[in-house]
């Protein structure tokens, strides 16, 4: 199979604070991985493209300097909101790619639900 | 530039009934197309993908999708609707030039007893 795994799977943090999400391919060795939002009843909206061992790039309008990616192995991502506030409440996926090739298939993690109070 | 279209942000079916999304997709090359199912509070689970091969796609749950490129179209059907089938239903395009993926709005299902 592959298994992605995604931690905390809920968190609730006051705002100014920082909060950082792991994303875990289980069983494969993930070469990309992708960091996702979803509003509640909306579809998901990609915000970031992750390599191992390289920059990640950030979809148009997300702050690179808010949600900070870092992608240290093949089979660990994090994103870290940065001085969170409650506009950034949401669901975040991650999804991992088993090769970097085009239409390879995307396994999505079970999501965190970040509330900021 | 891809895009894609989900027609229907909410259907109800009879348990039983005939399920079908739709699905349509803007692209400039051949797509590879993916459906994905998600339950409240949860991840996304792939149902099936097309990937240029057999125009037919089966996938799991009973699920399939055809790819009609003529109409630009990659419908999603089951024949008999079952209660557990009652989720969110995503449709995604992939195509040359990048890895990532573009997703519908999403349908919400709802089967009716």
């Amino acid at each position: 199979g592959a298994v992605v795994s995604q931690h905390p799977s809920w968190v609730i943090c006051k705002s100014g604070t920082s909060v950082k999400i792991e994303c875990r391919s289980l069983d494969f060795q993930a070469t990309t991985m992708f960091w996702y939002r979803q509003f509640p009843k909306q579809s998901l909206m990609l915000m970031a493209t992750s390599n191992e061992g390289s920059k990640a790039t950030y979809e148009q309008g997300v702050e690179k300097d808010k949600f900070l990616i870092n992608h240290a192995s093949l089979t660990l991502s994090t994103l870290t909101v940065t001085s969170a506030h409650p506009e950034d409440s949401s669901f975040y996926i991650c999804s991992a790619q088993k090769g970097g090739g085009i239409g390879d298939t995307q396994y999505f993690g079970p999501g965190t639900r970040l509330t900021v109070l | 530039a891809q895009s894609v279209t989900q027609l229907g942000s909410h259907v109800s079916v009879s348990e039983g009934a005939l399920v079908l999304l739709r699905c349509n997709y803007s692209s400039s090359v051949p797509p590879y197309l993916f459906w994905y199912v998600q339950y409240p509070n949860q991840g996304l689970q792939l149902l099936l993908k097309y990937t240029s091969a057999a125009t037919l796609v089966k996938g799991i749950n009973g699920f399939e999708a055809e790819f009609k490129k003529s109409e630009t179209s990659f419908h999603l059907t089951k024949p008999s609707a079952h209660m557990s089938d009652a989720a969110e239903y995503f449709c995604a395009v992939s195509e040359g030039g990048g890895n990532q993926f573009y997703f519908g709005t999403g349908t919400s299902l709802t089967v009716i007893p």
